[in-house]
């Protein structure tokens, strides 16, 4: 079925170093997108979105990358910082019916930063 | 920001109990809250949606009779394990959504869902 996956399950990066997190949708109805982080125990954090009409997207410290043509999705963190240690998790909006939009989760990639 | 809080945080039971947990929307009106399960190092499945005023759509697999959801009101949503058992144990996550684009900030925000801070459920 379609789905949303991940490359790596794992990325360890250095304290000040750019961090990129990737994922692949399958659904090409999908037309918003959203990176989330979760810390242990918590609930998922919104960090950043962006719209199928769209290829980028800047926020402070991070870009989400968005190429349509070969479903890919990512998410770049600049200057990362220990902070950011948590799972990320990429999620497709699609219209389910009605006025309902589900998000199907892609399966996380947990991204530890060290000192 | 909207806020949407869980309560309880955590929460253990006895096998074949029933277990209510409470979804609110703190500063914002829900139309639709949103049911995650997440087992431990997995990622977040949809249980179920549920719309105001109306029946909970429950996604492939999820049992309803088993699964009981409430959205009585636009800020509360509860969700109901009928009967634990300790195959239920999950961290159950709500979500929120509420109208159109007023609550999204930047042009690429729309239908944004808010989520909570989870509830850990342990069956013994």
């Amino acid at each position: 079925g379609e789905s949303v996956g991940l490359h790596l399950p794992t990325l360890s990066v250095q304290e000040g170093d750019n961090s990129i997190i990737n994922c692949a949708y399958s659904n090409s109805a999908s037309d918003y997108f959203i990176w989330y982080k979760q810390e242990s125990g918590k609930g998922p954090q919104f960090i950043i979105d962006i719209r199928s009409n769209m290829d980028k997207r800047q926020g402070q410290r991070v870009t989400v990358l968005l190429n349509k043509t070969v479903k890919h999705l990512s998410l770049q963190i600049a200057a990362t910082q220990p902070g950011d240690s948590a799972v990320y998790f990429c999620a497709e909006n699609r219209d389910s019916g009605g006025s309902n939009y589900k998000l199907t989760f892609g399966k996380g990639t947990l991204l530890t930063v060290n000192p | 920001g909207a806020v949407v809080s869980q309560h309880p945080s955590w929460v253990i039971c006895k096998s074949g109990t029933s277990v209510k947990i409470e979804c609110r929307s703190l500063d914002f009106q829900a139309t639709t809250m949103f049911w995650y399960r997440q087992f431990p190092k997995q990622s977040l499945m949809l249980m179920a949606t549920s719309n105001e005023g109306s029946k909970a759509t429950y996604e492939q697999g999820v049992e309803k009779d088993k699964f009981l959801i409430n959205h009585a009101s636009l800020t509360l949503s509860t969700l109901t394990v009928t009967s634990a058992h300790p195959e239920d144990s999950s961290f159950y996550i709500c979500s929120a959504r509420g109208e159109g684009e007023t609550l999204a900030g930047g042009p690429g925000s729309y239908n944004e869902q808010f989520f909570g801070p989870g509830t850990r459920l342990t069956v013994l």
